[in-house]
């Protein structure tokens, strides 16, 4: 079957440092990849994706680059923000597969301090 | 304005009654998809739905009912609500599915 596994959190950092949560899937067939952030009491948001190897997805300075060799696909930024603060989950979707139904690792808290 | 709405935000209900969760989303979008979220498994799909009359059952469809007769709406239903169905529950529309998803704020649902 599917399955996403993400770095546990929370993730703490400080302002203005650089951030990576990790992720890596399992999947059969080619997924394409997803990461959705979470801000508090609020549904999910697609933040980034890529639908094939070795693409690269960006959104608002975040980037994540799929990698087909080692299933990752982690995700990336160069100086966080105190409004990045969120919970970030990772999530792949295998093209055809029932309802093209999402599947979702357990989610990365990221708390970023002033 | 244009968007998905889940409604209630917050319920609160006792073992064995039903209770039925609303979604209503307005871009026409083909599928919709229930998820519940709690802590250390992410979010899990319950239902899905491609189109209105045609459902299908997710991950974790037990205890669980859903109906679809108008592409805009999307309830969910427990018959016999038990604690363990105690969850933060998001509806989720796309137009051709998995891809990009658009969720609601979610309905935080306490069974006592």
């Amino acid at each position: 079957g599917n399955s996403v596994t993400q770095m546990e959190g929370p993730v703490t950092l400080s302002e203005e440092a650089f951030l990576t949560i990790n992720c890596t899937y399992t999947a059969t067939g080619y997924p394409s990849l997803f990461w959705y952030v979470q801000y508090p009491g609020e549904g999910l948001q697609l933040l980034l994706k890529a639908t094939k190897a070795d693409d690269k997805g960006s959104n608002k300075g975040f980037e994540a680059t799929y990698r087909k060799e080692t299933t990752s696909f982690h995700l990336e930024k160069g100086s966080v923000q105190v409004s990045d603060s969120a919970v970030y989950f990772c999530a792949l979707s295998v093209p055809g597969s029932a309802g093209n139904m999402l599947t979702f690792g357990g989610g990365t808290r990221l708390m970023v301090k002033p | 304005d244009a968007g998905i709405t889940q409604s209630p935000r917050y319920k609160i209900t006792e073992t064995g009654r039903q209770v039925t969760l609303m979604c209503h989303q307005t871009w026409s979008h083909s599928y919709m998809f229930w998820y519940r979220q709690d802590l250390g498994h992410g979010l899990r799909l319950i239902y899905y739905s491609a189109a209105a009359d045609i459902t299908d059952k997710g991950e974790v469809p037990d205890g669980y009912v859903v109906s679809r007769s108008k592409t805009e709406n999307f309830p969910l239903t427990l018959e016999s609500a038990t604690r363990s169905q105690t969850s933060v529950y998001f509806c989720a529309s796309s137009e051709t599915g998995g891809e990009p998803q658009h969720f609601g704020d979610g309905t935080r649902l306490s069974i006592l």
